[in-house]
C-alpha cells in the first residue's frame, strides 16, 4: 500500500513570498490532516479535513495559511506571505475516521520550508 | 505551561540498555496516548497506542499510562542501534487520529 506522498520535499523561500505544498493520502483515506512541526518541536495540528470539508482549523493562521482540498482526495497548503518564523516541516497525515470507528493516522515525510 | 511536557534529551545509551521515555500531561480529557517515532528526515510513525490507563507490551516496547498522575511512560528492552530515533508522546481526547497533541520528542541514540 503506497504511503501519504507530498511534495516538494524541500523549499526555500525568501520573506513575503507565497508557497504551496502538495498532499496526496493513501487511497481511501476520508481524513486529512496538515501539521506543522518547527525545528525541535513536536508536530501541530493546522487543520482536518474529512472528505473536502474543514473539521477543525482553529490553530491554522488565516491570515497568511490556506488549504483545500478538492474532490476530497489531494490538499494543498499555501501561505502568503511567508515570515520567518513559518520555517518548519509541514506534514501530511491520513487515516480513515469518518467520525464512528477509532484508526490511526498515517504520515507523510514532509516538506521542510525554509524562510530566508 | 504546556498541555503536554517531554524531557527532549538528548539520550544516549549503550547497546542493550533499557530506555525509559515520559511524558506528563495536563489535560484531563486525553483519554488516548500514543508514542511515535520519527527518524531523521521522516514522518512519524505509530510505535504504541494505549486506551486510557493500563500497560501495553508490543515485543521489546512497552507502554504504560497513569491517568491519575498524568503520566505516561515508553520502555525500550534489549534497545538496539535501529532504535536511535525522535520519540513523540501523543495524546487526544477523541482518537488514535483526532486533534493529536504531541510532545517536544526525546533524541535517542543507542551506541553500539
Amino acid at each position: 500500500e503506497a504511503g501519504v506522498a507530498q511534495s516538494p520535499r524541500y523549499k526555500i523561500i525568501e520573506k513575503r513570498q507565497s508557497v504551496a505544498f502538495w498532499c496526496n493520502p493513501i487511497s481511501g483515506h476520508a481524513t486529512l490532516y496538515w501539521y506543522q512541526q518547527i525545528l525541535g518541536q513536536g508536530p501541530k495540528l493546522l487543520i482536518q479535513f474529512q472528505n473536502n470539508g474543514v473539521v477543525d482549523d482553529s490553530q491554522l493562521p488565516k491570515d497568511r495559511f490556506s488549504a483545500e482540498r478538492l474532490k476530497g482526495v489531494d490538499s494543498t497548503l499555501k501561505i502568503q506571505p511567508a515570515k520567518l518564523e513559518d520555517s518548519a516541516v509541514y506534514l501530511c497525515a491520513s487515516s480513515t475516521w469518518t467520525g464512528r470507528r477509532d484508526t490511526e493516522a498515517f504520515f507523510g515525510q514532509g516538506t521542510r520550508l525554509t524562510v530566508v | 505551561q504546556k498541555e503536554v511536557e517531554q524531557d527532549p534529551g538528548p539520550l544516549s545509551v549503550p547497546e542493550g540498555a533499557i530506555v525509559s521515555l515520559n511524558c506528563t500531561y495536563s489535560n484531563s480529557a486525553f483519554q488516548y496516548f500514543m508514542w511515535y517515532r520519527q527518524y531523521s528526515r521522516k514522518g512519524p510513525e505509530l510505535l504504541m497506542y494505549t486506551y486510557s490507563s493500563g500497560n501495553k507490551e508490543d515485543g521489546r516496547f512497552t507502554a504504560q499510562v497513569d491517568k491519575s498522575s498524568k503520566y505516561i511512560s515508553l520502555f525500550i528492552r534489549d534497545s538496539q542501534p535501529s532504535d536511535s530515533a525522535t520519540y513523540l508522546c501523543a495524546m487526544s481526547g477523541g482518537g488514535g487520529a483526532q486533534k493529536l497533541v504531541f510532545g517536544q520528542g526525546t533524541r535517542l541514540t543507542i551506541n553500539p
